[in-house]
């Protein structure tokens, strides 16, 4: 059946590594985003993209990089310049990129950095 | 500046009550609203919407108003029951696509 897959579901890294968290849908959809959770405050957007090879930042993409080679997929990296990775991370997904589509989401990965 | 914002944390109330969650937001060019319910550690899932030509959209225990000139909307759950106890999050579209969330309200429903 039809989903968002994120893996793995924790994952604890050093200070100072980069990590790659994995995003893929099998939904068919043409845009794809990533969020952020920290406690008490809502979703934060990080980057979008709306089309394979095209992706845009963002409001918080500082020490994030991403990439959308495939339709399917859209990796995100946190690199060890974000300053407060530590976070509950959320990928989503929409049939298009307009303003009346409904986003999906994957069951988040959890990150802990120390 | 918060341009989508939920005032309350938290929310309790006794199964079978109502439980109203409030939304408020700031630009009056927004014209649609989406509610989403999110339990811990999982992703947060659609639940109801509404565009703003409408004042009112209902799906079955859920009904969402609106009020344009307040810039307000809420969301009623009816008879509350304790699988409904989670976060709720308004939230409105941008371009591109991308959702600008609130804070969330956490509801919790006791038996």
């Amino acid at each position: 059946d039809g989903g968002i897959t994120q893996s793995p579901k924790y994952l604890f890294r050093k200070e100072g590594q980069n990590v790659t968290l994995s995003c893929e849908q099998n939904l068919n959809h043409d845009a794809m985003y990533w969020y952020r959770q920290d406690p008490g405050q809502g979703l934060r957007l990080i980057y979008y993209s709306q089309i394979v090879n095209d992706f845009q930042k963002g409001d918080i993409a500082e020490g994030y990089s991403v990439s959308r080679e495939k339709k399917e997929s859209f990796p995100l990296t946190v690199t060890s310049a974000q300053k407060n990775p530590t976070a509950f991370y959320l990928c989503a997904s929409s049939i298009g990129s307009g303003t009346a589509y409904e986003q999906y989401f994957g069951p988040g990965t959890r990150l802990t950095v120390t | 500046d918060q341009q989508v914002k939920q005032n309350s944390p938290s929310l309790s109330v006794q199964e079978g009550r109502i439980s109203i969650l409030n939304c408020d937001y700031t630009n009056s060019m927004f014209d649609y609203f989406l509610w989403y319910k999110k339990y811990p550690a999982e992703g947060p899932t659609f639940l109801i919407s509404i565009s703003s030509i409408k004042d009112k959209n209902e799906d079955g225990r859920f009904t969402v108003f609106l009020n344009k000139s307040a810039k307000h909307l809420s969301l009623h759950i009816v008879p509350s029951q304790p699988g409904d106890s989670a976060v709720y999050f308004c939230a409105v579209p941008r371009q591109g696509g991308k959702l600008i969330f609130g804070q969330g309200t956490e509801l919790s429903v006791k038996p």
